[in-house]
């Protein structure tokens, strides 16, 4: 079955603890990104990557770090949260070619205290 | 940057009857593709519809179908005999070819019984 997993799916934590939220997906895809989604705002893109090795910054990068060391992987990193970075994080994956359905991952609801 | 408007936060419709979302979008684009996603309460990303841009065909999926206006940049989602599993956030999401996706901050539509 086509999936992109996150872990974990809830987690509450403290300001300036350091954490990842993991994501990996199991269709051999090129295209990964993080979004987060906040009341009113929609979803917003944190970072994507378009291959192994290759990432780059989406509209909202500040305070997080994200890695592709391999295709099915792309954890996002956050150094040091705050808690304006409460939210609900969304990774996705898709085929690279353009117009293809994006896969996204059942999200993570972070909260920052 | 491509921006994506849903002028409607909010919207109601009694069930069994017709309720039309509103999407406008703002590209120099010509090729593209145009979504819409569900998010019921467990806050899953569901896909209902796409478009391409190049298609003059309004895209149709059961209860569910589209009215795009490339010149006018609207992507309007019509959804006939509304049910109460219709409850939820709809997305309107834009696409470059092999770009990012952007969306509109979403409208909330309940199902009245």
């Amino acid at each position: 079955e086509a999936q992109v997993t996150q872990n974990p799916r809830y987690l509450i934590t403290v300001t300036g603890k350091k954490l990842t939220v993991t994501c990996s997906q199991n269709m051999n895809h090129e295209y990964m990104s993080w979004y987060r989604q906040d009341p009113g705002l929609g979803l917003r893109q944190i970072y994507y990557s378009m291959n192994v090795e290759v990432t780059d910054k989406g509209d909202v990068p500040e305070g997080y770090k994200v890695s592709r060391k391999e295709k099915r992987n792309f954890p996002l990193i956050l150094e040091s949260p705050s808690p304006n970075q409460t939210s609900l994080y969304f990774c996705a994956s898709r085929e690279l070619t353009g117009g293809n359905t994006i896969y996204f991952g059942e999200g993570s609801w972070l909260t920052v205290v | 940057a491509q921006t994506v408007t849903q002028s409607q936060p909010e919207m109601s419709v009694q069930e069994a009857e017709t309720v039309t979302l509103s999407c406008t979008y703002d590209t120099s684009e010509n090729n593209y593709y145009l979504f819409w996603y569900k998010q019921p309460p467990s806050r899953q990303m569901i896909l209902v519809i796409r478009q391409e841009a190049y298609k003059q065909q309004n895209a149709t999926e059961n209860r569910f179908s589209v009215n795009f206006q490339k010149a006018a940049k609207s992507f309007s989602l019509k959804i006939s005999d509304s049910q109460l599993g219709d409850t939820a956030m709809y997305f309107c999401a834009f696409m470059k070819w092999a770009n990012d996706m952007r969306f509109g901050a979403g409208t909330r539509l309940t199902v009245k019984p």
